[in-house]
């Protein structure tokens, strides 16, 4: 079985670029969830999906930040401009709505 | 607020130790928990989830449960330096969104050979 799929993995970009990443979820899970992880503030929950429509998006830091599931296996992340205290690991998680949650292998965004 | 708290370490053992990673919650509501292992570059591995009082047993790991005192633990017994990761505790967030989870920043676990 293939586990979560994100891309790319590792980003590199300039201040004010559009960054865009997907996810791909385990198939039958039917919430993903896009985490941001820091050293200084650990693991965050960004937006929250559940059978494709957001549920929760009290962790997107601000309106630079958007994301779109437009079907079941498929999520975008996006963040436009982009600014240098956006570079952090974003993963990408999926359930089957109970709380077991599987983590796909992060993208490293570094914003210079 | 709802929190996880852990102490973020590092935790060090000798190899062939038990090793006790320890979590406070403070949503008394709570009804399921989670450790998770996050090797250093790489994401969180899901390894014991609990949602009973007492102990629940999985190879080397056992996992403990207090819910009166808002309270979880993880045990690994014989730890190996492949043990040595970071290790994150979960709570469901009960009274939030369903499927959702809140994290603690985890504790680093080395283990020396």
């Amino acid at each position: 079985d293939a586990g979560v799929i994100q891309s790319p993995r590792h980003e590199v970009t300039e201040m004010g670029q559009e960054v865009t990443l997907r996810c791909k979820p385990i198939s039958g899970h039917n919430s993903l969830f896009w985490y941001r992880q820091t050293m200084m503030r650990g693991l965050e929950l960004l937006i929250y999906f559940n059978n494709n429509v957001p549920i929760d998006d009290s962790g997107m830091p601000e309106d630079r930040f958007s994301a779109k599931m437009p079907n079941a296996s498929f999520s975008t992340l996006k963040i436009q401009p982009s600014e240098p205290r956006d570079s952090a690991v974003y993963f990408c998680a999926s359930g089957r709505g109970q709380e077991t949650q599987y983590f796909g292998p992060g993208t490293r965004l570094l914003v210079l | 607020q709802k929190e996880v708290e852990q102490n973020s370490g590092p935790l060090s053992v000798p190899e062939g130790a038990i090793a006790s990673l320890n979590c406070t919650y403070s949503d008394r509501g709570s009804q399921s928990f989670f450790w998770y292992r996050q090797y250093s570059g790489k994401s969180p591995e899901l390894i014991m989830f609990i949602y009973s009082n007492g102990d629940k047993e999985d190879g080397r790991f056992t996992a403990q449960l207090n819910k009166a005192s808002q309270y979880v633990s993880l045990l690994i017994r014989d730890s190996q330096p492949s043990d040595s990761a970071t290790y994150l505790c979960a709570v469901n967030d009960y009274g939030g969104s369903q499927g959702n989870l809140i994290f603690g920043k985890g504790t680093k676990l080395s283990v020396k050979p």
